[in-house]
This record gives structure tokens, sequence and C-alpha cells, in this order.
């Protein structure tokens, strides 16, 4: 059973324009998510993370909503550069994080035109 | 600099081969991880250990075994007995007990690529 979904493969969009990203999940214990941003034959990087008693979160290009409700976040980036290409991955923390643990979705890969 | 390392980067063995693959961090981070990602799909977690000399299994541990003798060190052992371990292995550490933050984000490796001939 799949706990966070990102239910678009792929993204395509023009460079300077708005990416949104976009994760849902099931289980109402997650009370901390994270973004990771990852390059092809590498690791993921840390882009930005939202705890769950905030419905916003914003550093820079990137900010992150949360919608818990509706068990979905997004993550909008403005304005889009071609060094963004890359596969994102939304993750959830079970519990209150003491653990570490998390689970991913599937990911999506952004493509930023020229 | 701080990080987590992974070696080696590519690595190929003949089926029916165990091979462990290396992970060490110097981030003083207790807890650490293994993760497999497969082409389409997510990170999937095979092992993790909060602790040394402790360890749990995760969603997929069948066929792999690992160790956590060292708080530097994770090593992850690929037995015969997985089936599919063609795939791409990333190794990740998190939460600094002494930091006092209650959230930890996971800082990952480069990766092994792990190819069974």
């Amino acid at each position: 059973d799949q706990q966070v979904k990102q239910n678009s493969p792929s993204l395509s969009v023009q460079e300077g324009r708005i990416s949104i990203l976009n994760c849902d999940y099931t289980n109402s214990m997650f009370d901390y998510f994270l973004w990771y941003k990852k390059y092809p034959a590498e690791g993921p990087t840390f882009l930005i993370s939202i705890s769950s008693i905030k419905d916003k979160n914003e550093d820079g290009r990137f900010t992150v909503f949360l919608n818990k409700s509706a068990k979905h976040l997004s993550l909008h980036i403005v304005p889009s550069q071609p060094g963004d290409s890359a596969v994102y991955f939304c993750a959830a923390s079970e519990g209150s994080g003491n653990t570490g643990k998390l689970i991913f979705g599937q990911g999506t890969t952004l493509q930023v035109k020229p | 600099d701080g990080g987590i390392t992974q070696s080696p980067k590519y690595l190929f063995r003949k089926e029916g081969q165990n091979v462990t693959l290396s992970c060490e961090q110097n981030l003083n981070h207790d807890a650490m991880y293994w993760y497999r990602q497969d082409p389409g799909q997510g990170l999937r977690l095979i092992y993790y250990s909060q602790i040394v000399n402790d360890f749990q299994k995760g969603d997929i541990a069948e066929g792999y075994s690992v160790s956590r003798e060292k708080k530097e060190s994770f090593p992850l052992t690929v037995t015969s007995a997985q089936k599919n371990p063609t795939a791409f292995y990333l190794c990740a550490s998190s939460i600094d007990r002494t930091s006092g933050k209650l959230y930890n984000e996971q800082f990952f490796g480069p990766g092994t690529r792990l190819t069974v001939l």
C-alpha cells in the first residue's frame, strides 16, 4: 500500500514560469514532510520541509504548502530555472520523527525548458 | 568536510555471489538507513539503525543483511537470496541526538549502482 503518492511521473515547464509538484498521503499520523531533489546517478539532496503544525513554508524560490484535511502537499518553484530539472521526491515522517524513518513517494521528473 | 561516502560507485557481481556495499559517515549522526531505488519507483527502505549495535528491518529486508558495529559505518550485504538485486542503492544518515532538534532530515550518500551479471 503506497502511503505517499506522487501521481504525476513527469512535468515540463518553461523557464521563468511556476512549477507545481504534488504529493498525496494516506496516513493521518504523518506529521513532518520533506521534499528532496535528485539528479541521475546521485543521492537525493534535501530541499525543504514542513511540520504539520504549519500550512506553508518558504525558502527562496521554493515554497511548500500543506493541506492536512486533504492530505495533500505541494512544492512550488518560482521562477523555474533549467538547473531545477531533476527528479523530486516527497517524503513523510512517521510519528514524532524520533526514528527518523521516512516514507517516500515515487518521484516526479521535472523538466524546465530554456 | 562532513558527509556520507559510499563505495564503490559501480559494482558488478555474478549471480549467486554475496556482495557488501560500504557506507561511512562523519556527521556524528546516530541513525543510518539503506534504501534501494528502481526505475520509476521511489526509495524503498531496506534496513535502518537508530543506534550502534541495533538495527531494524525496513519494507524490503529479505535477501539483505546489515551490521552496525561502529557509529560511523553501516555496511549492507546483498546476499544470493535476493531475487532481483540489480538496483541503485542509497545510504543515508540522520538524527544527531545531541542537537536537540525534534525533526531531522536525512542526508544521502552518492549511491552505489549494483549490477548482477
